[in-house]
């Protein structure tokens, strides 16, 4: 079975800094993506970012990047110039071939005007 | 393209009564997960279907059940409804397993 650990429950970050989110994974499949899943007050789960574990390119959209580490197995999410907006709980999850796709605890950001 | 839809939005219920949710996945999308969070367990897996068939399962009890349409839409019924299942129900919806699942805005039951 996956697990994903997310050893943060929660984290705080000045507007306009830069905080960086860790999760780790647990497998021994080659065949696997990886994501991040921002969660507003909404609640409405929003997809950030996503890894092929195959690339050893690590994914970038805009802001958020992520620090992809195979071999250690982790996936950390950096949001640079952090924005009020960016406050929202973030889930880490993975997903193995056809497997469902497991989710961390969860870290809960907090941006500090 | 629309999003995921979820209906109704909130819902409020009786214990023993059942109720049944509803997703419309977004255009083109075959596979559809449905999971439950709530303050205490976080967000717990339920099921996945793709292509009218259920391809995975959680481990909830009997009472919840799910399929999906020849058009993608899937449906969940919780049966004999428990204080204990109150909760914001997600469903998701993906194209490709690699792609990334996009969620619904939720529908929230509150069990009385």
């Amino acid at each position: 079975a996956q697990t994903v650990t997310q050893s943060q429950p929660e984290m705080s970050v000045q507007e306009a800094e830069t905080v960086t989110l860790s999760c780790t994974y647990d497998t021994s499949e080659s065949d696997y993506y990886l994501f991040w899943y921002k969660q507003p007050p909404s609640r409405q789960m929003i997809l950030v970012i996503r890894q092929e574990a195959y690339k050893q390119q690590n994914a970038t959209e805009n802001r958020f990047s992520v620090n992809f580490q195979k071999a250690a197995k982790s996936f950390s999410l950096k949001i640079s110039d952090s924005q009020l907006g960016d406050a929202a709980m973030y889930f880490c999850a993975s997903r193995i071939g056809n497997e469902k796709l497991t989710f961390g605890t969860g870290t809960r950001l907090t941006i500090i005007p | 393209k629309a999003g995921v839809t979820q209906t109704p939005r909130y819902l409020i219920k009786t214990r023993g009564q059942q109720v049944t949710l509803s997703c419309s996945p977004i255009s083109g999308h075959r596979s559809v997960s449905w999971y439950q969070q709530t303050p205490g367990q976080g967000l717990q897996f339920l099921f996945e279907y793709f292509s009218e068939t259920q391809r995975n399962k959680g481990n909830f009890p009997g009472r919840f059940s799910g399929r999906q349409f020849s058009n993608s839409r899937s449906e969940m019924n919780v049966s004999t409804l428990e204080l204990g299942d109150s909760a914001l129900y997600l469903c998701a919806s993906s194209s490709d397993r690699g792609h990334g699942q996009y969620f619904g805005p939720g529908t929230r039951l509150t069990v009385t």
